[in-house]
C-alpha cells in the first residue's frame, strides 16, 4: 500500500491559464474522489468516480472544471481559464466500495494551487 | 442533507491534559461519522469511524469518540495530550450511510488543537 499520490504538490499559475492535476489512487481501490479545501475550511466534495464512471458532480464544479479517470486507475482534474478564486488545496482520495466492503477514504497530500 | 458543526475553531491544552473536540451533526439518514487529522501541508489521515456498530469507537493514537444519537454528537477525546497531537481535526458525516454516496463526505470547518508543554 503506497498510498494515494498526487502531482504536482504545488502549482502556481497566472489567471486565465489552464492547469491539470493528477491523482494515483491506491491500486485496489475502485472509487476515487476529488475535494477542494480553501484556507480555514474543511474539504468540500467536488466529484467522484467508480472505476471509470463519473457518478456525481457537485454544484461547485463549474464548467471550467473537468475530471477524468479513463482507465479506472489514475485520474486528472483540469481547470480551464483559472481564476483567483480557484486558489485552494485540491485533495484526492480513494476507497474500496462494494462486495460487502466499504473502506473509508484514504487521502493524498493534495495539490496546492495558487492563481496570481 | 447533512451538516457538521465543530464547536471551537481553536482548542488549547497542556501536555498530559484531557483533549475534547466537539462535533455535532445533522443527517436525514442514519449517519456514518468520521474524524480525520490534518498536519500542515498534508492530506487527511483517518483517526476513527462510526458505522452503526459500537457507539464508543476507538481510533489510532489513543483517540476515541462516542456516538450519541439523542444529542446528535460525536465528540473526540483523548485522556492525555501529547505534543505530537498538535494539528487540525475534522469531523465528517457520510452522504449516504453505506450507500452509493458513502464517500461523499460533508466536513466541519475544523478545530486546530494546540498543545502547550
Amino acid at each position: 500500500d503506497t498510498g494515494v499520490s498526487q502531482n504536482p504538490r504545488h502549482k502556481i499559475t497566472k489567471r486565465g491559464q489552464n492547469v491539470t492535476f493528477r491523482c494515483d489512487p491506491i491500486s485496489e481501490h475502485n472509487r476515487l474522489y476529488w475535494y477542494r479545501q480553501t484556507l480555514g475550511q474543511g474539504p468540500e466534495f467536488l466529484t467522484y468516480f467508480q472505476n471509470e464512471a463519473q457518478l456525481e458532480k457537485s454544484r461547485l464544479l463549474s464548467d471550467r472544471f473537468s475530471a477524468e479517470r479513463p482507465k479506472g486507475s489514475f485520474s486528472t482534474l483540469e481547470i480551464q481559464r483559472t481564476e483567483q478564486g480557484d486558489s485552494a488545496m485540491y485533495l484526492c482520495a480513494s476507497s474500496r466500495w462494494g462486495a460487502g466492503e466499504n473502506s473509508p477514504l484514504h487521502f493524498g497530500n493534495g495539490t496546492r494551487l495558487t492563481v496570481t | 442533507a447533512q451538516s457538521v458543526t465543530q464547536l471551537g475553531s481553536h482548542v488549547s491544552v497542556s501536555e498530559g491534559a484531557l483533549v475534547l473536540l466537539r462535533c455535532n451533526y445533522s443527517s436525514s439518514v442514519p449517519p456514518y461519522l468520521f474524524w480525520y487529522v490534518q498536519y500542515p501541508n498534508q492530506g487527511l489521515q483517518l483517526l476513527l469511524k462510526y458505522t452503526s456498530a459500537a457507539t464508543l469507537v476507538k481510533g489510532i493514537n489513543g483517540f476515541e469518540a462516542e456516538f450519541k444519537k439523542s444529542e446528535t454528537s460525536f465528540h473526540l477525546t483523548k485522556p492525555s495530550a501529547h505534543m505530537s497531537d498538535a494539528a487540525e481535526y475534522f469531523c465528517a458525516v457520510s452522504g449516504d450511510a453505506g450507500g452509493t454516496s458513502y464517500g461523499k463526505l460533508t466536513f466541519g470547518q475544523g478545530t486546530i488543537l494546540t498543545v502547550h508543554p
